[in-house]
């Protein structure tokens, strides 16, 4: 079974940093593009960053703030962010890949973020 | 990149049918079959029901159908259940310059 779970949440000053990581299991880590999708509270879903055999890829919300990453011995995905805004504030989940179909198959329950002084 | 367009509510009875769209431009739902749909209940994860325009993964009702039509996607639901009150979403691969996604607007469907 496919799991995916995402930890590092939690509340952060506009401007701080914070490091999310999504913990894999169930399935071959290596073998999918893995991607971050947040939703700001009451809100629809946002794509953030995927990464694939191709590169890296974000939003241009995100871009230059944000670096996506992913240790592969580990299966973790990971989500660097800096320079945090209020905007930034949401639910953000890890979502793997269902190959050649550019869909996210399985997701995380989530890891929440709260930008506030 | 802006959200692609869908209706905020849609409400059906039970047993009825009703459809989502979803409409993007020749960039995105219109240039690529990289069409999906998301099931989200409150409080819950996305779930996947539709990929490609209209394939179903493994597990999802075949009462779920997607279409697509120039610019605009369309998820079906037939035989509509209490279990289906939820949010929609499509999303759909855009690559203007480089690889990316985006979602639409989102859909609460209602059952009465």
């Amino acid at each position: 079974e496919v799991q995916l779970l995402e930890s590092g949440g939690g509340l952060v000053q506009p401007g701080g940093s914070l490091r999310l990581s999504c913990s894999a299991s169930g399935f071959t880590f290596i073998n999918y593009a893995m991607t971050w999708v947040r939703q700001a509270p009451g809100k629809g879903l946002e794509w953030v960053s995927t990464i694939s055999d191709s590169g890296t890829f974000y939003s241009d919300s995100v871009k230059g703030r944000f670096t996506i990453s992913r240790d592969n011995s580990k299966s973790t995905l990971y989500l660097q962010m800096s320079r945090l805004r209020a905007e930034d504030t949401a639910l953000y989940y890890c979502a793997k890949s269902l190959p050649g179909s550019r869909a996210f198959d399985n997701w995380g329950q989530g890891t929440m973020i709260t930008v506030s002084s | 990149q802006s959200a692609l367009t869908q209706p905020a509510s849609v409400s059906g009875s039970p047993g009825q049918s009703i459809t989502i769209s979803c409409t993007g431009t020749s960039s995105d739902v219109g240039g690529y079959n990289y069409v999906s749909w998301y099931q989200q209940h409150p409080g819950k994860a996305p779930k996947l029901m539709i990929y490609e325009v209209s394939n179903r993964p493994s597990g999802v009702s075949n009462r779920f159908s997607g279409s697509k039509s120039g610019d605009t996607a369309s998820l079906t639901i037939s035989g509509l259940q209490a279990a289906d009150e939820a949010d929609y979403y499509c999303s759909s691969y855009t690559s203007s310059s480089t690889l990316r996604y985006v979602f639409g607007t989102g859909t609460k469907v209602t059952v009465l």
